[in-house]
């Protein structure tokens, strides 16, 4: 089973800052099948990116995704008040789907 | 618009039984991969299973042979049968459309459905 570990496990930062978020698979992961989700407080996922770099409907361009086998990032450019929130990476890889511990985003 | 609503969550003693159920609107249901994901009281995401729309099946290692997921494509609906639940198995259980352009992602989910199993 792939693992996927993300980095760092909280991130302090200040709106108008620059996040930059990590993901690690255990072994090389299709880029098609790197996703990245937003998970705010007492709600359910948001599909923010998908096949490692598409943005999916209606997600803001200042999120952006990238990268390619082993290692991923998921790049907001600006923080926005509404950006401050718990993001998980996920694959899919030999009929599983795994996703990674989170990286919470705080102000 | 996609909308995803499920229900059946509750309290349950330790190797007992619930089924947990989504109903779907505003998509073409039968066309899409539909899946169960978990997430343990604040815990991350587990993914549970998967329906693909040729009748394939996906389990985790965590629930196989102890869950079972069907869909009636008739009536838009996806079910999550669980037996032998466990203390481990407590979580919010979201129901999710599987992506239009891979299938390997989740692009709309439901809103949860709790579910505690006491030991």
């Amino acid at each position: 089973e792939i693992v996927l570990t993300q980095s760092p496990g909280t991130l302090s930062l200040s709106p108008g800052e620059r996040a930059t978020l990590s993901c690690r698979a255990s072994q090389s992961v299709s880029s098609s099948y790197l996703t990245w989700y937003q998970q705010k407080p007492g709600q359910a996922p948001r599909l923010l990116i998908y096949g490692a770099s598409s943005r999916a409907t209606g997600i803001p361009d200042r999120f952006s995704g990238s990268g390619s086998g082993t290692d991923f990032t998921l790049t907001i450019s600006r923080l926005e008040p509404e950006d401050f929130a718990v993001y998980y990476c996920q694959q899919f890889g030999s009929s599983r789907w795994t996703f990674g511990q989170g990286t919470k985003v705080e102000i | 618009e996609v909308q995803l609503l499920e229900s059946g969550g509750g309290l349950v003693q330790s190797g007992g039984s619930l089924r947990l159920s989504c109903v779907a609107s505003g998509f073409a249901f039968s066309s899409y991969s539909m899946s169960w994901v978990r997430q343990a009281p604040g815990k991350g995401l587990e993914w549970v299973s998967t329906f693909g729309p040729s009748g394939n099946t996906y389990y985790a290692d965590s629930v196989k042979g102890r869950f079972t997921i069907s869909r009636d494509s008739s009536k838009s609906a996806l079910t999550l049968q669980m037996n032998s639940l466990r203390a481990e198995d407590t979580a919010v259980y979201y129901c999710a459309k599987n992506g239009a352009v891979t299938d390997k992602d989740f692009d709309y989910w439901g809103q949860g459905a709790l579910v505690t199993v006491s030991s």
